[in-house]
């Protein structure tokens, strides 16, 4: 199994809604990424795990909240977002060991916030 | 930090013409150069990459070059097709750092 996957696919949700994106990958891979990505931009990073633990979140707002259950699958907690906050949110990971460096994204939400 | 810088924004070129895209970085730490594909409405795909410890890599019509003294690494594809069609992203990860920074994108037109 070579694949990230995401789901939902498509999310539309309210101002007030609290969701949840959710990402798996079977691949072993020890570190898990969240990228947000606007039409025509490259991915931004938010978040990245690194064996389970969060290791990096970029000056995220607190309306996003990651979770990282186990090696295989990692969350991503949405409540009170805003308009701005519709695009495509991406999962990512990769190995981190022996030397790999190589990162696989999933198919991606498409998230509007109404 | 890093800074991927990544050129042009745009390239059109006629089916069968070679495309060459380009960027630099700007921290000597990095080590790891991988190039994506993202087709409208897809996920970024890997195509190929490069380290640090190499000056070429080439994968049929794909190749990527890499200038560690310049710090600027490049994407080739030759007898491009029209299914070449798409945005691509260099990016550029700091030896032992979980971070990838990305260049702008170009999005290179294959014209049929």
């Amino acid at each position: 199994d070579t694949e990230v996957t995401q789901t939902p696919k498509h999310l539309v949700m309210g101002m007030t809604n609290k969701k949840s994106l959710k990402c798996e990958q079977h691949m072993g891979h020890r570190a898990m990424y969240w990228y947000k990505q606007k039409a025509k931009k490259p991915p931004e990073l938010m978040f990245v795990y690194s064996y389970e633990k969060l290791s990096i979140n970029e000056s995220v707002p607190s309306r996003f909240s990651p979770e990282c259950p186990n090696s295989s699958l990692l969350n991503l907690h949405l409540h009170a977002l805003q308009p701005e906050d519709s695009a495509l949110y991406l999962c990512a990971s990769s190995p981190n060991h022996r030397g790999r460096a190589e990162q696989y994204f999933g198919p991606g939400t498409r998230l509007t916030v109404t | 930090g890093e800074n991927v810088e990544q050129h042009p924004s745009t390239l059109s070129v006629q089916e069968g013409d070679s495309a060459v895209i380009k960027c630099t970085y700007s921290d000597s730490a990095s080590n790891y150069f991988p190039w994506y594909k993202q087709e409208l409405g897809k996920r970024p795909q890997l195509i190929i990459d490069i380290r640090s410890n190499v000056g070429e890599k080439k994968d049929q019509r794909i190749a990527v070059t890499l200038n560690k003294t310049a710090k600027h690494f490049s994407l080739h594809i030759t007898e491009t097709q029209p299914e070449d069609s798409a945005v691509y992203f260099c990016a550029a990860r700091l030896y032992n750092f979980n971070k990838f920074y990305f260049g702008s994108g170009t999005k290179l037109n294959v014209k049929p």
